[in-house]
């Protein structure tokens, strides 16, 4: 069974500063995807960034980056010129292609609270 | 991205009876629905997948009678829980995807049983 950990369960930052939050995940798996989801106090999840296993370039979206080791099983998440509005429970997850297509579930980590202060 | 409807946002109901929430998947065939629950500042833990006209799969520990769920088209799965009491007192949030997409969420049920 696949684990993800995220060892971090609270940062916080000021505004405009860069944050990496950590992940770790185990598996078997050589196929698989990593995501990390944001949950702001709405709690709506919302996708942040997605990397595929079999793509070596870490994936970026604007001021968010990945750091993806897939040796290591690492997969952290950068924000950069951090803003108040990043303030949320950010999730690391993993989903692995083998399957049922469409039936693949997420395994999520336990989470970790970032504060951005003004 | 694809939206995903989910209704109610709050419930409260009193302890014995039932309550349905509704996820739907609004612009999209969602060929497989999943729902989860979250505790206070825990992580979501998956309860059940549900793929559309076929039996849901339940995860080890969770009540396939408690926690009723139907996947009877392919835009709408209910999670319907029974005889509920204050323990089932939760937030709970569906996702949908089809077979190539990312999972989509919705925007979450908080459940009060009194």
């Amino acid at each position: 069974a696949q684990t993800v950990t995220q060892s971090q369960p609270e940062m916080s930052v000021q505004e405009a500063e860069t944050v990496t939050l950590s992940c770790t995940y185990d598996t078997s798996e050589s196929n698989y995807y990593l995501f990390w989801y944001k949950q702001p106090p709405s709690r709506q999840m919302i996708l942040v960034i997605r990397q595929e296993a079999y793509k070596q370039q870490n994936a970026t979206e604007n001021r968010f980056s990945v750091n993806f080791q897939k040796a290591a099983k690492s997969f952290s998440l950068k924000i950069s010129d951090s803003q108040l509005g990043d303030t949320a429970m950010y999730f690391c997850a993993f989903m692995k292609l083998s399957g049922i297509q469409g039936a693949q579930k997420l395994v999520f980590g336990q989470g970790t609270r970032l504060t951005i202060n003004p | 991205g694809a939206v995903v409807s989910q209704h109610p946002s709050w419930v409260i109901c009193k302890s014995g009876t039932s309550v349905k929430i509704e996820c739907r998947s609004l612009d999209f065939q969602a060929t497989t629905m999943f729902w989860y629950r979250q505790f206070p500042k825990q992580s979501l833990m998956l309860m059940a997948t549900s793929n559309e006209g076929s039996k849901a799969t339940y995860e080890q520990g969770v009540e396939k009678d408690k926690f009723l769920i139907n996947h009877a088209s392919l835009t709408l799965s209910t999670l319907t829980v029974t005889s509920a009491h204050p323990e089932d007192s939760s937030f709970y949030i569906c996702s949908a995807r089809d077979l190539y997409s990312e999972a989509f969420f919705g925007q979450g049920t908080r459940l009060t049983v009194v």
